[in-house]
């Protein structure tokens, strides 16, 4: 399986964007990066997720490299509230998602 | 919708006992899955069901059984307990395991094992 590399943890400010790396040099053409997080004491939430093109929702933007081998997660004003470990996973279709460690991210007021 | 639902939320066993973690999901959904998450480290993949009926196992399915009977429910046994086994354990479901499949998932139980 194609594995993702991601920093242990990050610190940002309220209000000021944040930029999540994820490095995936062994992506194939057909793994897709999903991107999940987990607040404190909850299950995981979905984020957002692509292939090759940059995505953007109501949660976060996801920049994914041109050669698709590193992609950044990005919130675009932090909030007290997402604080919580990030996961960037590579999915392949027909398979189940498998988690790594994540960034936990604590955000400061 | 109540989305997807675990119980108990809360479990002490005594090493050699047996139980079971119900998860029931409310979405018609076709894919389920039991993950574990140990203090400090991202989730593991138990087993998982593409549908009813079937199972297959994941990561770390060695002292685990799981049976999907009705397309709701996903139910993963303990035949009997060891204390590696105490852990937070998370119930998911998803529409499809293709691409665009979204993981739901439930509060998680926790469980302890003396």
């Amino acid at each position: 399986d194609a594995k993702t590399t991601q920093p242990n943890s990050m610190e940002s400010n309220e209000e000021e964007p944040v930029h999540l790396p994820c490095n995936h040099s062994t992506i194939s053409g057909t793994d897709y990066i999903h991107w999940y997080r987990q607040l404190p004491s909850q299950g995981p939430e979905y984020v957002i997720h692509g292939l090759t093109s940059n995505v953007n929702n109501r949660m976060a933007s996801l920049a994914i490299a041109e050669d698709r081998k590193s992609s950044t997660l990005i919130l675009h004003r932090a909030t007290l509230r997402d604080a919580a470990v990030y996961y960037c996973i590579l999915h392949q279709a027909g398979t189940a998602l498998i988690f790594g460690k994540g960034t936990t991210l604590s955000v400061s007021s | 919708n109540a989305g997807v639902t675990q119980t108990p939320k809360f479990r002490v066993l005594k090493t050699g006992q047996s139980m079971t973690l119900l998860c029931a999901q409310d979405m018609n959904h076709e894919y389920m899955y039991w993950y574990r998450q140990d203090p400090g480290m991202g989730l593991r993949l138990i087993h998982y069901s593409v549908g009813e009926g079937t199972t297959a196992k994941g990561e770390v399915p060695d002292g685990y059984n799981v049976s999907r009977l009705k397309k709701q429910n996903f139910l993963l046994g303990l035949e009997s307990a060891a204390p590696s086994q105490t852990s937070v354990y998370f119930c998911a479901s998803s529409y499809s395991t293709q691409n665009t499949g979204e993981l739901f998932f439930g509060e998680g139980s926790r469980l302890t094992v003396l």
